[in-house]
C-alpha cells in the first residue's frame, strides 16, 4: 500500500534552535518527494522539491534530504524562528504524475520564544 | 503576481442546501486541484483538471459533489445537496504543466462548516 508516515506528530522547540522532521514512504514507483509548510487557516505552500536523483535541496532556512534506497527523508530547520510555526506535510509523487499524490499527515511544529 | 483565490472564504448553511464554491487559478497554469482538508482524513484529493477539461475524478465523494472549469480562469466546485460530514476545508490548487516535479500553488481554501 502506498503510504507516507510523518514524525514526529508535534515537536515544540524554542526559538533559535535547529530541528529536523522525518518523513519514510512506501510509494511505488517513485517520482518525486515534495515539502509543503501549511500555515493555520491557509493553504500549503511549497518548499522544496526533490526527485529520485537529488539528495538535497536547500529552501533559505530550510534543507530537505533524500534517500531513495531507504525511502527515507528529512526536512531540516536551521535557527528556528516564531514563523516558521506551522503544519509541515511530506507529500510523495506516485508515478511521473503531477497529481497522483500521496500527502502525509503532517508535523505539527510550535516555536516557543 | 496573484495566487489561487478562492471564495468565499467561510460559509455556514443548513443541512440540505446547495453549496457552490469558487476558484481563480494563477495565470497562465493549465492544471487546476480541488482538495479536501479533515483533521481525521488529511487532504484528499477531489478532481484534477487539465486545460479545463477533468482528468480524475475518482476522488469525488458521491453524486452530490460536482466541479466545473468553464475557461481556464474559472473553476467551481458545487455540493448539492450538502450534508453535516461536508464540512471541511476546501482547497482549490493550481500548477504549470502536467507532469514531473512541478509544484502545485494552493489559495487559502473556503472553511464550510454545514448545520
Amino acid at each position: 500500500k502506498n503510504q507516507v508516515e510523518q514524525s514526529p506528530q508535534s515537536l515544540i522547540i524554542l526559538e533559535g534552535k535547529n530541528c529536523t522532521l522525518q518523513c519514510n514512504y512506501t510509494v511505488s514507483p517513485f517520482s518525486n518527494l515534495r515539502w509543503y509548510k501549511q500555515d493555520t487557516g491557509r493553504g500549503p505552500v511549497s518548499l522544496t522539491i526533490m526527485t529520485f536523483s537529488e539528495n538535497t535541496k536547500s529552501n533559505g532556512r530550510y534543507t530537505a534530504t533524500l534517500d531513495a534506497d531507504t525511502k527515507q527523508s528529512s526536512l531540516h530547520i536551521t535557527a528556528s524562528q516564531l514563523s516558521d510555526s506551522a503544519s509541515y506535510i511530506c507529500v510523495v509523487s506516485f508515478m511521473d504524475s503531477n497529481y497522483q499524490l500521496i500527502w502525509g499527515a503532517g508535523t505539527k511544529l510550535i516555536i516557543k520564544p | 503576481d496573484a495566487g489561487v483565490i478562492q471564495s468565499p472564504r467561510h460559509e455556514v448553511t443548513e443541512m440540505g442546501q446547495e453549496v457552490t464554491l469558487r476558484c481563480k487559478p494563477i495565470s497562465g497554469h493549465n492544471s487546476l486541484f480541488w482538495y479536501r482538508q479533515t483533521m481525521m482524513r488529511g487532504l484528499e484529493l477531489l478532481i484534477y483538471f487539465n486545460n479545463n477539461v477533468p482528468i480524475d475524478d475518482s476522488g469525488m465523494p458521491e453524486d452530490r459533489f460536482s466541479a466545473k472549469m468553464p475557461n481556464a480562469s474559472f473553476s467551481t466546485l458545487k455540493i448539492q445537496p450538502s450534508e453535516p460530514r461536508d464540512s471541511a476545508v476546501y482547497f482549490c490548487a493550481s500548477s504549470s504543466g502536467r507532469g514531473g516535479a512541478q509544484p502545485q500553488h494552493f489559495g487559502d481554501g473556503t472553511r464550510l462548516s454545514i448545520l
